[in-house]
């Protein structure tokens, strides 16, 4: 079966660092993304990995290992904006033909002052 | 550009009624998927169209969810009968097309929240 699991609520403060972990079991791995979703909105895409190692972008950075079936993001002078639901999702061997994607149950971090 | 917009933003309906949820893709997106989120969870794979046809339903949870495309662009989800048990967010995304959308291109709607009383 899949499962897809990260923790379920984060807290942090305003100008530190944060890191959010994703663990993956699916059949088959054909990448693995994160989404940012703030309340009531539409998730918007973060990064992606289908390779070893980290994708950095300004100041989120995202790590893959796919012997491990993990995956985090890293998130760097947060900011209060950053306030929101990260979600990870992977793409399996079956649901690469279609695009679909398997989502985690989405994290939710809490930036403080 | 515009994005994907959906329509209702909200939808309340009774129990066993007819809801209609509608999706407008950004312009020229061949592949558009439909998502069902529930309140703290991560959104569920409901069903995806390449153009017209409906090339992956296997989400839908049964005979009560339905979903058209028919000119490529817009689509409806159709749920009959609906239950207490289907209220939740329901997301569209679109994509440009199927090969693009297996990396990074899944762009998605604000959703419409269906509430069933």
């Amino acid at each position: 079966g899949q499962n897809i699991d990260q923790p379920t609520e984060m807290t942090a403060t305003e100008g530190a660092i944060v890191q959010i972990n994703c663990t993956y079991q699916t059949s088959g791995f054909n990448g693995l993304f994160w989404y940012q979703q703030h309340a009531g909105e539409a998730p918007t895409f973060l990064s992606y990995n289908v390779l070893d190692g980290l994708e950095e972008k300004g100041r989120f950075s995202s790590f893959l290992s796919r012997s491990k079936g993990y995956s985090y993001l890293l998130l760097k002078e947060l900011q209060m904006k950053d306030s929101a639901s990260y979600l990870c999702a992977v793409r399996d061997r079956v649901s690469s033909n279609t695009g679909k994607l398997i989502f985690g149950q989405g994290t939710t971090l809490q930036v403080k002052p | 550009g515009a994005g994907v917009s959906q329509t209702p933003s909200n939808k309340v309906t009774e129990k066993g009624k007819y809801v209609e949820l509608r999706c407008d893709p950004i312009s020229g997106h061949t592949a558009l998927y439909w998502y069902r989120q529930s309140l703290g969870q991560g959104p569920e794979f409901l069903i995806y169209f390449q153009g017209t046809g409906a090339a992956d339903d296997s989400g839908l949870p049964n005979d009560r969810f339905f979903a058209v495309r028919p000119e490529g662009s817009v689509s409806t989800l159709k749920i009959q009968r609906t239950e207490r048990g289907d209220s939740a967010v329901y997301l569209c995304a679109s994509s440009p097309d199927r090969d693009r959308a297996r990396y990074n291109e899944q762009f998605f709607g604000p959703g419409t929240r269906l509430t069933v009383l």
